[in-house]
């Protein structure tokens, strides 16, 4: 099965940072992997998909990159509303696997 | 507008069994593999089982392998998770999402809790 390791665990930040975010493959996936935002108490909400594809309706400050099996997603100006906990996911294959998330603080 | 709406939480004995739902609007649901995924208090996210859209053939992750049971009635358009031979390490919020085309997440219920305790 694919293991999706993802750091930082925590990360502190402020308003107008760029932050990154990183998850690497323990086999190569291609470029299958999805980017979740999740606020307390909601569901996630798609961010990026196929590695660097932003969702329909998703600010243009978040995106996507690889590189082999690594995978980064970027905040390129934090804006208070970015505070959340992120997850990659690899759908490369079943089963499916979620990284262990990052929660953001700003 | 595509909803998802789980039902069935409860609190469950170990031991016990419980059948989760989630009924879809706004889409051609025979249309689209849909999945489950869950979240245990504090903790991040756990993919556990998928389906396709025809319902022929089901997936599961090694936590629940023989223990859950995916299903989807099409002329319902309900997905199903039976979960049988609870363990305490099974409390979690359960969430259905539909599987985009191309193999993501598109859209989530807002979740179910399931609470395993004596």
């Amino acid at each position: 099965d694919i293991q999706m390791t993802q750091s930082p665990s925590t990360l502190s930040a402020s308003v107008g940072d760029r932050v990154t975010i990183t998850c690497r493959a323990s086999q190569s996936i291609g470029p299958w992997v999805a980017w979740y935002q999740q606020k307390p108490g909601k569901a996630p909400k798609v961010l990026i998909y196929k590695a660097s594809t932003l969702e329909s309706g998703v600010p243009s400050r978040f995106s996507g990159s690889e590189s082999g099996s690594e995978f980064t997603l970027t905040i390129s100006s934090l804006q208070p509303d970015d505070s959340a906990s992120y997850y990659c996911q690899h759908y490369n294959s079943y089963p499916f696997s979620f990284g262990q998330g990052t929660k953001l603080e700003i | 507008e595509v909803q998802l709406v789980e039902s069935g939480r409860g609190l469950v004995l170990p031991g016990g069994s419980l059948r989760l739902s989630c009924t879809a609007s706004g889409f051609t649901f025979s249309s689209y593999a849909m999945s489950w995924v869950r979240q245990a208090p504090g903790k991040g996210l756990e993919w556990i089982s998928g389906i396709r859209g025809s319902g022929d053939d089901a997936f599961y992750a090694d936590s629940v392998k023989g223990r859950f049971t995916i299903s989807r009635d099409n002329s319902k358009n309900t997905l199903y998770l039976q979960v049988n031979n609870l363990r305490v390490d099974d409390t979690a919020v359960y969430f259905c999402a539909r599987i985009a085309a191309v193999g993501y997440f598109d859209h989530w219920g807002q979740g179910t809790l399931v609470t395993v305790s004596s």
